[in-house]
């Protein structure tokens, strides 16, 4: 069966430490992934998106990378700062336009 | 300001009663969706809807209908509630025009208790 998996529920950094966060998926061939962020109370809010043809993307402290050969992709938050804390979520997209989410993965950035 | 507008922000239903929720964007985008957000489980998604006139059925559709009259307006009905249907409901969108082609757009939810 299709499967999204993120590391590890919780996760704890200090702050100005990069924070690595993992996605895996079984049985998807997605054409695109991406990433969400999502605030307590809040609607996700899209970071970035990488195409399966791209290795790479960075977006000023934010990278990620797509490994489809693993079938993983790395999201990756440099210098991170306490108001980076929030849960982050993974998502696949196939040609029907429709995405399937991750559960996420909670960051907490202590000052 | 342009985005998503979901009405009610939350409410508490008995069981067996009918509900819908709201669901309005003024970015004139194609396609729009309905997920539920439960803890441990992640977004699911419940409906979808490609172009006005069309919807279909996503993950978890039992329980609910959609209707997509027109391009703005993408109401979730739950005909008789269950309390398995507390949950978090987030409306979305996305356009087809974006090079993308998929980066969604999410409302802030709405809050739904069943007893």
């Amino acid at each position: 069966s299709q499967k999204i998996e993120q590391n590890s529920e919780a996760l704890n950094i200090q702050e100005g430490k990069t924070a690595t966060l993992t996605c895996n998926y079984t049985n998807y061939s997605p054409a695109y992934l991406q990433w969400y962020r999502q605030d307590p109370g809040r609607g996700p809010v899209f970071l970035l998106l990488i195409r399966e043809n791209e290795k790479e993307k960075r977006k000023e402290r934010l990278k990620v990378t797509f490994d489809t050969t693993l079938k993983q992709s790395l999201f990756h938050i440099t210098a991170s700062q306490p108001a980076d804390s929030a849960t982050y979520l993974c998502a696949l997209s196939g040609s029907a336009r429709q995405l399937t989410f991750g559960s996420g993965t909670q960051l907490t950035v202590l000052p | 300001i342009a985005g998503i507008t979901q009405a009610p922000t939350s409410q508490i239903l008995a069981a067996g009663r009918r509900m819908t929720l709201r669901c309005t964007q003024d970015m004139r985008h194609n396609a729009m969706y309905w997920y539920r957000q439960d803890l441990g489980l992640g977004l699911r998604l419940i409906h979808y809807s490609n172009t006005a006139g069309t919807t279909g059925k996503g993950e978890v559709p039992d329980g609910y209908s959609v209707s997509r009259a027109n391009t703005d307006d993408f109401p979730l009905t739950l005909a008789s509630a269950v309390p398995s249907q507390t949950s978090v409901y987030f409306c979305a969108s996305t356009s087809s025009r974006r090079p993308s082609g998929n980066t969604i757009y999410f409302g802030e939810g709405s809050w739904l208790t069943v007893v």
